[in-house]
């Protein structure tokens, strides 16, 4: 199984600062054959399921503001969340979708400094 | 827009059967486009993916879970199900079925959840 690995585990960010959150995977999820990384980044307010930020490593989800940026490829990637907001304050999940079983990271509790 | 709602299955005592089934609305299961899939969220814990079935029939199950598992579908009720047998306390979480769209969990349900506890 892909063990995916997030870090910190939480962070305390002040309010129009950047957060940065940083997912490790096992193993690449790095498809060669079309260059796509096969991972997503969630965000989930408490008492509310999960909603999709980006998928492709990278790609932003069409309602998500461009504050939210995804970087990195094979195991190491990051979440940027620039000109923090009160309402991200949230978990955030890395997920792999490479290989079955899916698997998300532990999440990074966000709060406001 | 697509809209999942988790059934209430109540309580569930320890070795029993956990039954929850999932009605979508707004969009038919029957479409050839998406996968159907349960997640569970232990109290103050991160996700893990169940399994998913998709509109042939197929589906696919974390092998942690597979032995104890099963998703099915009900197309004429727009629907569909997960059981769960040989509960025990660790299986307590909340429940969530989402629409899986090309590997993202694009819609999911407000969550469930289940406690097992005699």
């Amino acid at each position: 199984d892909i063990v995916m690995t997030q870090s910190p585990d939480s962070l305390a960010v002040s309010l129009g600062e950047r957060a940065t959150i940083s997912c490790k995977s096992s193993q690449s999820v790095l498809y060669t054959s079309n260059n796509k990384n096969y991972l997503a980044w969630y965000q989930q307010r408490p008492g509310q399921p999960p909603k999709l930020l980006i998928s492709w490593a990278s790609t932003r989800d069409s309602d998500v503001p461009d504050r939210f940026s995804g970087s990195g490829s094979g195991t190491d990637f990051t979440l940027t969340i620039n000109s923090l907001q009160a309402e991200d304050v949230a978990l955030y999940y890395c997920q792999q979708y490479f290989a079955f079983p899916y698997s998300f990271g532990q999440g990074t509790k966000l709060e406001i400094k | 827009q697509v809209q999942l709602q988790e059934s209430d299955p109540g309580l569930v005592k320890p070795s029993q059967t956990l039954s929850l089934t999932c009605t979508v609305s707004g969009g038919s299961i029957s479409s050839g486009r998406y996968y159907w899939t349960w997640v569970r969220q232990p109290a103050g814990k991160g996700l893990e993916w169940i399994g998913r079935i998709f509109t042939t029939g197929t589906t696919n199950y974390n092998p942690s879970l597979r032995s104890r598992v099963s998703i099915s579908m009900d197309a004429s009720r727009n629907q569909f199900s997960l059981k769960f047998s040989s509960v025990t306390a660790a299986d307590t979480a909340v429940y969530y079925c989402a629409r899986e769209y090309y590997y993202e969990f694009d819609f999911w349900g407000q969550g469930r959840l289940v406690t097992v506890s005699s």
